[in-house]
């Protein structure tokens, strides 16, 4: 069964700190590779996918992503963080063929101080 | 373009009692799946429905179920309810079965078991 870790729990970072957030998967096979985040009060908003190609992904405000196939990490970064990124992130990830299951990481919590 | 939609959006329900929850998913997308978010366990995959038949279902026990009308709505239903189910259940669309479909939730529906 595919599995996804997210080993940091909580990040605290200052205003204007770049931002690395890991993300490995276990499976051996294709996959689909995503990074959702929750806002509070919020629901899952899509940041960022990979399906294909160029292993640097580009997401919505300001986020991309790096596929590195070897080391099965998905790791999501941003280069400067703000206030308004505090939330919940999670890498989430579909094995091909898996019938749209989505299998998340523990997720990540994301505060930053202004 | 209207998102996923789910209602009812809060809800208290008593332990033995039984609960629906209903999702309308974006429109043209056929695949509906449910997950279940507790602080506890995460984000946990409960089952996926495609053209009105379910394709995969989660461990969860047969308390959970669901089901999918021809127009892609659906429907899950937890009966004789316990404390535990307490959580935040979201519902997520796709549009097809292929491998580059993206999954798209909904606000989720919030149900506490007293």
């Amino acid at each position: 069964a595919q599995s996804v870790s997210q080993h940091n729990h909580h990040v605290i970072l200052s205003e204007a700190a770049s931002l690395e957030l890991g993300c490995n998967y276990s499976y051996g096979g294709t996959v689909n590779l995503f990074w959702y985040v929750q806002y509070p009060g919020q629901h899952l908003q899509l940041l960022l996918k990979y399906f294909s190609g160029d292993p640097l992904v580009k997401g919505i405000k300001g986020f991309e992503a790096e596929f590195i196939k070897s080391k099965f990490s998905f790791n999501l970064r941003k280069p400067s963080v703000q206030w308004s990124d505090t939330a919940e992130y999670f890498c989430a990830v579909i094995s091909s063929g898996s019938a749209r299951q989505l299998t998340f990481g523990s997720g990540t919590q994301l505060t930053v101080l202004p | 373009k209207a998102g996923v939609t789910q209602t009812p959006r809060y809800l208290i329900k008593t332990r033995g009692q039984q609960v629906t929850l209903s999702c309308s998913p974006i429109s043209g997308h056929r695949s509906v799946s449910w997950y279940q978010q507790t602080p506890g366990q995460g984000l946990q995959f409960l089952f996926e429905y495609f053209s009105e038949t379910q394709r995969n279902k989660g461990n969860f026990p047969g308390r959970f179920s669901g089901r999918q009308f021809s127009n892609s709505r659906s429907e899950m239903n937890v009966s004789t309810l316990e404390l535990g189910d307490s959580a935040l259940y979201l519902c997520a669309s796709s549009r097809n079965t292929g491998d580059r479909n993206t999954i798209y939730f909904g606000e989720g529906s919030w149900l506490t078991v007293v």
